[in-house]
């Protein structure tokens, strides 16, 4: 049981590059999220789903996309990236229903983009 | 929207001394859920501890506990006993019912030997 895994772990990117973050949980959790960390401040929202084929923006989505083709994964897309995308990015799951609150986080992956 | 307060960056403790970390939040919602959650060296997300709001009883778990007041929409964590792998940044987060999570800006706490 790996539990919530990120791929890649750090990734240096261009400005205007393109790149696709895969995170993958085996827990059959229906609630799936991506946060982006930045110095000093808390976790903030990008986008999260809940359920296969659904997706929805939260606190911080411009220059993000996602998808959630399959229930265990949840992409998250940059399609040209910025440096003000430099972050350490999370990945979450949480089962659905009234035990959806708790958020199991994965490793992370440290963004730098040039 | 939600906002979730730490006014504390940064904190110390001696080990086997007791530590408490300060969390405020700002909702005009009744139902959501609180956690504190634990981010060592590693930046692994540990959830340390949750609180439901509905729920008046102060959620314990081990050497942690909370101090709800939901009134002060306050909540506090305690750290008994405090040990060198608690070295950590510790967040506040808060969620309501429309999947919303909301963290704080974090504590940096260091237990000293």
């Amino acid at each position: 049981n790996a539990g919530v895994t990120q791929t890649p772990k750090f990734r240096v990117l261009k400005t205007g590059q393109s790149m696709t973050l895969l995170c993958a949980q085996d827990m059959n959790h229906e609630y799936m999220y991506w946060y982006r960390q930045d110095p000093g401040m808390g976790l903030r929202l990008i986008h999260y789903s809940v359920g296969e084929g659904t997706t929805a923006k939260g606190e911080v989505p411009d220059g993000y996309n996602v998808s959630r083709l399959k229930k265990q994964n949840f992409l998250l897309g940059l399609e040209s990236a910025a440096p003000s995308q430099t972050s350490v990015y999370f990945c979450a799951s949480s089962y659905g229903g009234h035990r959806q609150e708790t958020q199991y986080f994965g490793p992370g992956t440290r963004l730098l983009v040039l | 929207a939600q906002t979730v307060t730490q006014s504390q960056p940064e904190m110390s403790v001696q080990e086997a001394e007791t530590v408490t970390l300060s969390c405020t939040y700002d909702t005009s919602e009744n139902n959501y859920y609180l956690f504190w959650y634990k981010q060592p060296p590693s930046r692994q997300m540990i959830l340390v501890i949750r609180q439901e709001a509905y729920k008046q009883q102060n959620a314990t778990e081990n050497r942690f506990s909370v101090n709800f007041q939901k009134a002060a929409k306050s909540f506090s964590l305690k750290i008994s006993d405090s040990q060198l792998g608690d070295t950590a940044m510790y967040f506040c987060a808060f969620k309501d019912n429309n999947n919303d999570m909301r963290f704080g800006a974090g504590t940096r706490l260091t237990v000293k030997p």
